[in-house]
């Protein structure tokens, strides 16, 4: 069974640093790997998506790496601002697993002015 | 709409009570998806359907809970005899693709408090 994880749980930055999430899955089996925000009281928002045989996307300040053979995958926010405030939410599409979604259990950021 | 609606936006209900949860998807999307959402977790899939056909509900986690899309847009997700434990967020999502290779749009949820 797919599992994904994701570190660290919480993290508080002071506004204008780099950082990493990262999200790690046992099964390497995947057929693609998304990377989603959700907002208090929100539902979740699509950033990137990775397919299987990408290495990376980018989006603006974000950039997500996916080095499937290790099971990993970051995603990087350059230049992070109070906006970026949010739950982070790595998810996997297995390969024959049908069309859903495994999902870690997110990384809440706080970035503070 | 322009994205995925969803309905009631919080529910409270009696344990033993049947619940039904609407989710509008955007127009013209073929995917439709429920997850689960329990406090402080990630969302956990329930079910999947392409059109009006429900592909796989390999995630429902019991009898009590039932989903249809009768005409291939509206969803519901029944809950029969809520318990404490169904407490969640129940959240839709939609796509335009057969694959989720496409953006999945999620709605806001609908916020589910069984007492």
């Amino acid at each position: 069974k797919q599992e994904v994880t994701q570190i660290p749980a919480a993290l508080s930055v002071p506004e204008g640093e780099n950082l990493v999430l990262n999200c790690s899955f046992t099964d390497s089996a995947i057929y693609n790997l998304q990377w989603f925000r959700q907002d208090p009281g929100k539902g979740l928002t699509s950033l990137l998506l990775i397919q299987s045989s990408q290495r990376e996307q980018t989006s603006g300040r974000l950039n997500a790496s996916l080095d499937k053979s290790s099971g990993r995958s970051t995603l990087y926010i350059a230049a992070s601002q109070p906006g970026d405030s949010a739950t982070y939410l790595c998810a996997v599409r297995v390969t024959g697993g049908g069309n859903k979604l495994t999902f870690g259990t997110g990384t809440q950021l706080k970035v503070e002015l | 709409g322009a994205g995925v609606s969803q309905s009631p936006r919080y529910k409270v209900a009696k344990r033993g009570q049947d619940v039904a949860l609407r989710c509008d998807p955007i127009s013209g999307h073929v995917s439709l998806f429920w997850y689960q959402q329990a406090l402080g977790q990630g969302p956990e899939f329930l079910t999947y359907f392409q059109n009006e056909a429900q592909l796989d509900k390999s995630g429902l986690p019991s009898d009590r809970f039932f989903a249809e899309r009768p005409e291939g847009s509206v969803s519901t997700l029944k809950i029969q005899r809520t318990q404490q434990e169904d407490s969640a967020v129940y959240l839709c999502a939609s796509s335009l693709a057969r694959t989720t290779g496409n953006t999945i749009y999620f709605g806001e949820g609908s916020w589910l408090t069984v007492v």
